[in-house]
């Protein structure tokens, strides 16, 4: 299978920050997704984002396929971007996850 | 609509011990599969179905079993748990046969293994 690669693992920013959060992977893949794990566990579907760019509020993310990447973007962050951030993207099917990147925004 | 659902939240199992994590979703989804997450690991891939009495094995079956019944349902079986399946078990629906859709994830069930 692909392997996924999130860069940075942890990222502590300041309330009003903004930020870029990295997935690369290890081959093509058909599809990109973008999960928030809340702090409670919880995970939601950002953005399902095969190439192209989508912006959905203060996030936005862009994949360029060709050469393997995609980007999230977190404008002006809040204390409830709070989490864990993941892309995934599929291997014949099936979903491989990154390791995720741990966002901790302070007031 | 409920979205994708699981039973129990927490459980608590001896080694040795059986049991099954229910799921069930009911959005009419035909894809759903069973991930478990370890710290710092991300989420891996245990089983998957692609429709009703289709089943296949994803990163990381061993010890589990599933089966598809039905399109709502699609529980997940610990034959004889281990401290090694010590985990947070998520459930995960999307609309068509494949992974390729957006993905809804059940709120996860704690397990931890004695």
């Amino acid at each position: 299978g692909i392997q996924v690669e999130q860069s940075p693992p942890d990222l502590i920013l300041q309330e009003g920050a903004n930020s870029t959060l990295r997935c690369n992977f290890s081959d093509s893949v058909n599809n990109l997704q973008w999960f928030h794990q809340n702090p409670w566990g919880q995970l939601i579907n950002l953005f399902y984002i095969p190439s192209g760019t989508k912006q959905n509020g203060r996030l936005s993310a862009t994949t360029v396929a060709t050469e393997r990447y995609s980007l999230l973007y977190i404008s002006s962050s809040q204390t409830t971007d709070s989490g864990v951030y993941f892309c995934a993207g599929d291997s014949w099917g099936k979903l491989q996850f990154g390791a995720g990147t741990q966002v901790v925004v302070t007031p | 609509n409920a979205g994708v659902t699981q039973t129990p939240k927490f459980q608590v199992l001896k080694t040795g011990q059986s049991m099954t994590l229910q799921c069930a979703q009911d959005m009419n989804h035909e894809y759903m599969s069973w991930y478990r997450q370890d710290p710092g690991m991300g989420l891996r891939l245990i089983h998957y179905s692609v429709g009703a009495g289709i089943t296949d094995q994803g990163e990381v079956p061993n010890g589990y079993n599933v089966s598809r019944s039905t399109t709502e349902d699609f529980p997940l079986r610990l034959l004889s748990a281990a401290p090694s399946q010590t985990s947070v078990y998520f459930c995960a629906s999307s609309l068509t046969g494949t992974a390729y859709n957006e993905q809804f994830f059940g709120p996860g069930t704690r397990l931890t293994v004695l």
